[in-house]
């Protein structure tokens, strides 16, 4: 079964400090990694995917294989980072996504 | 063009009501989606559509109907409603498989 696993339900950081919202994924093939960001009243878009390897907004994710986990990282925290973030899974041939719970960040002057 | 719109935004229902929320897409997307979005739950997939006339179950599609007449439109329907589909509701569409999905504004359902 395909799960994406996002431990943390809240994370508080101050403008300036590094960011890392883990993300862990279950699936036994190669499968394809994204994270999806939901601002405030706003919808639920695409920030990243492993497959393009850029950095959007400063955010990374490396897809680490061996440790089955897709983290994304930001050195230096701002404001407006503050949101939802979701991890999602996609497996070669199912043609949907498995999202994570979630977890909030939330960045502080 | 106006990407993935939702229809209604809010709705309030008494428990065995039924209902249809409407999606629509102008990209000519071949694939659509519909999630429910819980506290603590993440989005979940109720169903989706892998173009016009397809629909398939997804990971939560007890209670729910679906319907793709049209390329552009997703429908969703609850034929009797339960205060356990109180939810925030999300219509999203691709245009592959493999695709981006671009989401809709989300449609607050509560059923009392």
């Amino acid at each position: 079964a395909q799960r994406v696993t996002q431990p943390e339900k809240l994370l508080s950081v101050f403008k300036g400090a590094p960011v890392e919202l883990k993300c862990n994924y279950s699936y036994s093939g190669s499968p394809e990694l994204f994270w999806y960001v939901q601002y405030s009243r706003q919808r639920l878009q695409l920030l990243l995917r492993h497959i393009s390897r850029e950095s959007i907004k400063g955010f990374t994710a490396d897809l680490n294989k061996g440790e089955t986990s897709f983290h994304l990282k930001k050195p230096f925290a701002q404001e407006e980072d503050s949101a939802m973030y979701y991890c999602a899974l996609m497996a070669p041939g199912f043609q949907k996504l498995v999202f994570g719970t979630g977890t909030r960040l939330l960045v502080s002057p | 063009n106006a990407g993935v719109t939702q229809t209604p935004k809010f709705r309030v229902l008494k428990t065995g009501q039924s209902m249809t929320l409407l999606c629509a897409q102008d990209m000519n997307h071949e694939y659509m989606y519909w999630y429910r979005q819980d506290p603590g739950m993440g989005l979940r997939l109720i169903h989706y559509s892998v173009g016009e006339g397809t629909t398939a179950k997804g990971e939560v599609p007890d209670g729910y109907n679906v319907s793709r007449l049209k390329k552009q439109n997703f429908l969703l329907g609850l034929e009797s409603a339960a205060p356990s589909q109180t939810s925030v509701y999300f219509c999203a569409s691709s245009y592959g498989g493999f695709g981006e999905q671009f989401f809709g504004p989300g449609t607050r359902l509560t059923v009392l």
